[in-house]
């Protein structure tokens, strides 16, 4: 089981409205990792991370922004949230080598109306 | 029964029968491929990972095949289990990628009792 968490696993907000999406991991992975995932299909990533203080956009445009002033946290923000952000976020960490794979969060499912 | 993970998004088997779930990967240059379990309502769960440089690698209950010639990879479930229900990913590490994954678009495995 990894230790990697995800707060909240549920969220519902109406448009307009800035959220938060926490990720927290307590491996001391140096790399972390934004995907986000409509049901039934495959994860895209959004954004990552090599560690602190460096982040970047990944090959799913998002208007989403994230930072990471911490190892074990990558927060991702909305700004202004919009239903066409609706859909499940995961967050994922690992060490990076070639040949690591990523550990995932529960992830949050997120709803705009 | 045989599933192509990008064209057939699903797998129906009776419990006790042996699975085997496809996938058709991008890169001829990728190093690593990663097959991953994601139950409904969770994050993806590693099973099992295989290197390039081999073709063929056995976990618990589980086998890779890796075949570079035609760049597919296989998932194998030996007497298949009400609880291995899940959608299974593919993912490919793309060499020179910064060791981002790309992932498969899923199979729904079901199991019939």
């Amino acid at each position: 089981e990894a230790d990697i968490y995800q707060t909240p696993r549920y969220l519902v907000i109406g448009t307009g409205k800035k959220i938060t999406l926490e990720c927290s991991q307590t491996m001391g992975h140096d790399k972390m990792y934004w995907y986000q995932q409509d049901p039934g299909m495959e994860l895209h990533l959004i954004h990552y991370s090599y560690g602190v203080n460096s982040t970047e956009k990944g090959d799913l445009s998002s208007e989403s922004t994230v930072s990471r002033i911490r190892t074990e946290h990558f927060p991702l923000t909305l700004e202004s949230a919009r239903p066409s952000h609706t859909s499940q976020y995961l967050c994922a960490s690992n060490w990076g080598f070639s040949t690591d794979t990523q550990y995932f969060g529960p992830g949050t499912r997120l709803t705009v109306l | 029964g045989e599933s192509v993970g990008l064209h057939l998004p699903t797998l129906s088997v009776q419990e006790g029968d042996n699975s085997i779930i496809n996938c058709a990967y991008s890169n001829s240059a990728s190093d690593y491929f990663i097959w991953y379990k994601q139950e409904s309502g969770k994050g993806p769960q590693f099973i099992i990972d295989i290197r390039s440089n081999m073709d063929k690698r056995q976990g618990q209950r589980v086998t890779v095949l890796l075949n570079k010639t035609v760049k597919h990879l296989s998932l194998q479930i030996a007497a298949t289990q009400p609880g291995d229900s899940a959608v299974y990913f593919c993912a490919e590490n793309m060499a020179g990628s910064n060791y981002k994954l790309t992932f498969g678009k899923g199979t729904l495995l079901t199991v019939n009792p």
